[in-house]
Order: C-alpha cells, then structure tokens, then sequence
C-alpha cells in the first residue's frame, strides 16, 4: 500500500497568515505517461463530509477559493492557504488515486490562533 | 446536480453482517467511466477507503477487508450495496457513500453523501 503521512499533525495560523500543510508519498505518484500526479486533497469541516478541494495535485475543484493553491509532485505536495479565513478551520486530508488501495493521509487539523 | 445518501442500520452486533444502501441521484451509474464507492471513518480518526464498483460492474475493494465486503449495484434504482460480514467494535464509523469518475479518474471522490453512523456493540 502506498502510505501518505501529513505534517504537521495540527497547525494553529492567525486569521489572514499563511498556512502550509505537507503530504508526503511512500512512492512516487507521478504517471510518467500523462506526467499528472495522483493526489487529491479534501477539507473535512466539523460534523460534514469531506469536500474535494484540488485533483491532480494542483486543480481546483469547483467553487475553491484562489486563496488555497495545491503544489508538488513525485512524493512530496502541499496544501496552502495564503491568507486563513475562519471558515478555513477544519481537517485536511490528503488521497493518493494512483493505485488501489486508495488511502488517505492521516489529517492536519488547522485553527485559528 | 449529483447527490448521494447512505441509509442502514445504526446498531450492529458483533458478529452480525453490515447492509448499507447509498441511493444517488444526478448521474447513472451505466455511464462510461462512472463509478461509487464507500468510504469509512472510525470516530475521531481518518478516512479508510472500502470499495468501488464501475459502471461496467468492475468492483475493487481494499485488501485488508477484501473477504468480509461484498458491493453491488441496481442502475435501475440507481443504488449501490456494501455488505460486510462478521462486524466488530473496530468496524464502528461512519460510512460514506462517494461518486467517483467525475474528472475521468477512478478513486477521485468528487460528490459524498453525509455519511451514515454504525456502531457495533452487544
């Protein structure tokens, strides 16, 4: 199974600072075919489903703000948010759709200072 | 506009065998490429990915559980089935119903249901 660790576990950022959260892959998900990387990212507010935020590390989903950007590739991604909003607090979660099992990091809980 | 909603049981015993039921609307699960799954989360802790079956009735599922999931779909009612035998406390979570396939990819969740909360207990 390819296994995706997050870090920070938690993160504490004041309303309108920058907050970066880092996934990292235990194999590259990187398709050199089509040179897309297999990773997702999803915000998991309190008592909600998880949203999709960005597809092929970098895509915005629909209706995302510009102010989350996704970056990276091969094993290492980050989610940032460059100007935290309080609606922003939540989890965050990363998914590797290269290969079955698909798995998810374990989650960064993000709040406000 | 595609929506997904699970129904089942919210008490399980042990040893007893799981039945949930997403029913969806917005999409039809014979399209090219179309695809649902089920997604759980043991309370406080991260998301485990379960199952998928595609319109074409390919199935995946996680290995770690393989021999305890059976999913299954009905286009004609447009619902899929996740079974899963022989429950255990460790089994309680909350089980999402996912679409997948929206941006031509199998294992992007783009659309979830609100989940549905099993506990299993005696």
């Amino acid at each position: 199974d390819i296994v995706m660790t997050q870090t920070p576990d938690s993160l504490t950022v004041s309303l309108g600072e920058r907050a970066t959260i880092n996934c990292k892959s235990s194999q590259s998900i990187l398709y050199s075919a089509n040179t897309k990387n297999f990773l997702a990212w999803y915000q998991q507010k309190p008592g909600q489903p998880p949203k999709l935020l960005f597809y092929w590390a970098s895509i915005r989903a629909s209706g995302v703000p510009d102010r989350f950007s996704g970056s990276g590739s091969g094993t290492h991604f980050a989610l940032t948010i460059s100007s935290l909003q309080a609606e922003d607090v939540a989890v965050y979660y990363c998914q590797q759709y290269y290969t079955t099992p698909y798995t998810f990091g374990q989650g960064t809980k993000l709040e406000i200072k | 506009q595609i929506t997904l909603k699970e129904s089942g049981p919210t008490l399980v015993k042990p040893t007893q065998t799981l039945t949930v039921t997403c029913t969806f609307s917005g999409f039809s699960l014979t399209t090219n490429g179309a695809a649902v799954g089920w997604i759980r989360q043991p309370p406080g802790r991260a998301l485990e990915w379960l199952a998928l079956i595609y319109w074409d009735d390919d199935k995946r599922y996680s290995p770690s559980l393989k021999t305890r999931l059976t999913i299954t779909k009905d286009t004609s009612r447009n619902q899929v089935v996740l079974s899963v035998t022989n429950m255990d406390p460790v089994d309680t979570a909350t089980y999402y119903c996912v679409h997948s396939g929206g941006y031509g990819q199998g294992g992007l969740f783009d659309f979830w249901g609100q989940g549905t909360r099993v506990t299993v207990s005696s």
